[in-house]
């Protein structure tokens, strides 16, 4: 069964680095959805894209995010400088799209930690 | 923002047992879908329900949808150690062309052998 593929699962890095997250999502899925999860509550969604396009991306703080999905196909998300506050897990999500998209099928996610 | 609030945040219950979770959101919806999540893993979705049925049935599992009182419950029948996980509400607004998941608080529910 085909299912979403994210690295790194884990990551450790120091505040003011770099970090970046790869999702190779479900082929032939045109939407995919990076989400953030806090410890002890439930997905907020970061960024939505459809096909290469960004349709949603109001709660994604650009000031130190970025998302890119430049084919269409695989996405990498990208945080720098990293905060303390950003330790949390990282999720991405495809799923069809299109009108009425569904369910949406998640990878194991990335979980950072940042000290 | 979380659009939906699970209730309870935790449940424990025996192995053998029906485990009941709710679920209330505050906005029209499209439909509502319900996840689980084991420990540090990723979401598994389970079912989906339109914002026109009212209860819908997937193996051991029963969901319920009233719109009116803008709610849902997930119940789970028989429960064996294996559901020991969170399980997530998760709704699609009604934003016709940009749909998106909006997930509630969760409900961590722990079964004991």
């Amino acid at each position: 069964e085909a299912e979403v593929a994210q690295s790194p699962r884990y990551k450790i890095t120091e505040k003011s680095q770099a970090v970046a997250f790869w999702c190779d999502p479900i082929s032939g899925h045109a939407t995919l959805y990076w989400y953030r999860q806090i410890l002890g509550q439930g997905p907020e969604l970061l960024v939505q894209f459809q096909d290469e396009s960004v349709v949603d991306d109001s709660q994604l703080p650009k000031d130190r995010f970025s998302a890119e999905r430049l084919k269409g196909v695989d996405s990498t998300l990208k945080i720098q400088p990293a905060e303390l506050g950003d330790s949390a897990m990282y999720l991405c999500a495809s799923s069809y799209g299109g009108y009425d998209p569904g369910e949406q099928y998640f990878g194991p996610g990335t979980r950072l930690t940042v000290t | 923002s979380q659009q939906g609030e699970e209730d309870p945040q935790a449940l424990s219950i025996q192995e053998g047992e029906n485990a009941t979770m709710n679920c209330s959101y505050k906005t029209s919806i499209n439909n509502l879908q319900w996840y689980r999540q084991n420990s540090g893993r990723g979401l598994v979705h389970l079912i989906l329900i339109r914002s026109n049925e009212r209860e819908k049935h997937s193996g051991r599992l029963r969901v319920t949808l009233d719109t009116s009182k803008k709610s849902s419950s997930l119940l789970i029948t028989a429960s064996r150690a294996a559901d020991t996980a969170s399980y997530f509400c998760a709704t699609d607004a009604l934003n016709f062309g940009n749909e998106k998941l909006t997930f509630g608080t969760g409900t961590r529910l722990t079964i004991i052998p």
